[in-house]
C-alpha cells in the first residue's frame, strides 16, 4: 500500500492475556519504528529497526514487551500478560534509506487502540 | 540524550488570531526538527521541518517555524487560526535522518469562532 498500515486498529483484551500488533511500513523504506501514545503522556519511543541492524530496544518499558522484524519488512509487536497500565495507541512508522532525498522524516500509520480490561 | 520541551499542554486562541505553539530542544549536536500535527481520531502527519538550511522554515497549512539556536527554541506560529487547526501538535528532534525522533508531550489548540 501507499502508506504505513497497521491492525488491528482496536484491541480490546483481558488482563493477563498476550497480544500482537502488526505494522506494515511504506515499501522500500528500511527504517521502522513503533511508539506508545497514552492520554496526556505524549509519544513513547519503544523500539526501532534499521535494515539488519541490531534493533534499538531502549525504549521498550519492560521485558513483557518485544518486538521482530521479519524479512526486513513487516514489523509485530507483541505485549506478554498485559495489565492495564498498557492501554494506549501503539503507533507504527517507517523512514526511508538513509541519505539522498531522505531528511528524517517518519511516515506513521493510524495506531491500534489497546484497552486492557 | 536529546529531549524537548512543549511549554502548554493546551493552547486556546479566537479565530483569526495568532497562533504560537513553544518548542525548547536539548541536543549535545546539531538537531533535526519537526512539527507534526494529529487531527481527531487520525495518524500524525508532518507539518514541518528543519534540516540545517534554512532558519525559517514554512509548512503546510499556513503555519512555519524559526529555528533558533541561541534560545534552543523552534516555535510553531500561524497568523491566523482557523477553526480547522483545532488539533494537538507535536515537537520532535533527532540527531539525523538515520536517528529516533524524539517527541514532546504535545500541545492541544482549540480554536474558538
Amino acid at each position: 500500500g501507499a502508506g504505513v498500515s497497521q491492525s488491528p486498529s482496536n484491541k480490546v483484551t483481558e488482563k493477563g492475556k498476550d497480544v500482537e500488533l502488526r505494522c506494515d511500513p511504506i515499501s522500500g523504506h528500511t527504517a521502522l519504528y513503533w511508539y506508545r501514545q497514552s492520554l496526556g503522556q505524549g509519544l513513547e519511543f519503544l523500539i526501532y529497526f534499521q535494515g539488519n541492524s541490531a534493533p534499538d530496544k531502549s525504549g521498550l518499558p519492560s521485558d513483557r514487551f518485544s518486538a521482530e522484524r521479519t524479512g526486513g519488512s513487516v514489523s509485530t509487536l507483541t505485549i506478554q500478560r498485559t495489565q492495564q497500565e498498557d492501554s494506549a495507541v501503539y503507533l507504527c512508522a517507517s523512514r526511508g534509506e538513509p541519505g539522498g532525498s531522505n531528511t528524517g522524516e517518519l511516515f506513521f500509520g493510524e495506531g491500534s487502540r489497546l484497552t486492557v480490561l | 540524550a536529546q529531549s524537548v520541551t512543549q511549554l502548554g499542554s493546551h493552547v486556546s486562541v479566537s479565530e483569526g488570531a495568532l497562533v504560537l505553539l513553544r518548542c525548547n530542544y536539548s541536543s549535545s549536536v546539531p538537531p533535526y526538527l519537526f512539527w507534526y500535527v494529529q487531527y481527531p481520531n487520525q495518524g500524525l502527519q508532518l507539518l514541518l521541518k528543519y534540516t540545517s538550511a534554512a532558519t525559517l522554515v514554512k509548512g503546510i497549512n499556513g503555519f512555519e517555524a524559526e529555528f533558533k539556536k541561541s534560545e534552543t527554541s523552534f516555535h510553531l506560529t500561524k497568523p491566523s487560526a482557523h477553526m480547522s487547526d483545532a488539533a494537538e501538535y507535536f515537537c520532535a528532534v533527532s540527531h539525523g535522518n538515520t536517528d529516533k525522533l524524539i517527541f514532546g508531550t504535545g500541545t492541544r489548540l482549540q480554536v474558538f469562532p
